[in-house]
């Protein structure tokens, strides 16, 4: 089984701060991706990787930076934490067949944060 | 571009009644169709599939078409039991990404 594990279930930082959100997959899988998810507005994208050191802007990339120096692992950042960006955010994999972002996506648990 | 409009919920039916959860997408080309569910407490998890028109996805006792003509993939079960609790999702692949509804939740009561 697919397995994407996320570095926090919970996480509560003060507003300025630096936050890292690490996201780790099992399965050598080349597509990597942040969302967050809010009620009533179901998953947003962030960001998405297609390969190390590769990143794509998604929907709502302001106020966010990725890293992905290994293809198992990627990292979310966000600079300077705001209370607006108090969510659910998601990581989720997926296999990357001849370059298709389409593949079925498999989710990590997510990590809730809350910036105060 | 792509778009994904499902019916708002809370849903909430009696253990074995009958489900639909409505979903209709907007798109460009011949998009490929997911249903994901996400249990309380849980990150999301596929449900079922369509790649192209007229396929039907299952898994689990959930169903749903592709239906081009009617831009749906409506997922319906016959027999709702409490354990299928959980918010709904559906989204469409196409371009470069998942384009994901705003979730449905389901609530089953005995």
């Amino acid at each position: 089984d697919v397995k994407v594990t996320q570095s926090s279930r919970y996480l509560v930082k003060r507003t300025g701060e630096k936050v890292f959100l690490e996201c780790v997959q099992d399965m050598d899988h080349e597509n990597m991706f942040w969302y967050r998810q809010d009620p009533g507005l179901g998953l947003r994208l962030i960001y998405f990787s297609y390969d190390v050191k590769m990143k794509e802007k998604g929907d709502i990339p302001e106020g966010y930076s990725v890293s992905r120096e290994k293809k198992e692992r990627f990292s979310l950042i966000l600079e300077s934490a705001s209370t607006n960006q108090t969510s659910m955010y998601l990581c989720a994999s997926s296999l990357g067949t001849s370059g298709s972002f389409v593949d079925t996506q498999y989710f990590g648990p997510g990590t809730r944060l809350t910036v105060l | 571009g792509n778009s994904v409009t499902q019916m708002e919920g809370p849903v909430t039916l009696s253990e074995e009644a009958f489900l639909t959860i409505n979903c209709t997408y907007t798109a460009t080309g011949y998009p490929s169709l997911f249903w994901y569910v996400q249990y309380p407490g849980e990150g999301l998890q596929l449900l079922l599939k369509a790649t192209k028109a007229d396929d039907k996805g299952s898994n689990k006792g959930f169903e749903a078409t592709y239906r081009k003509e009617t831009t749906s993939f409506h997922l319906e079960k016959g027999s709702v039991q409490v354990s299928d609790s959980a918010v709904y999702f559906c989204a469409l692949g196409g371009g470069n990404k998942l384009t994901f509804g705003t979730g449905t939740q389901l609530k089953v009561e005995l």
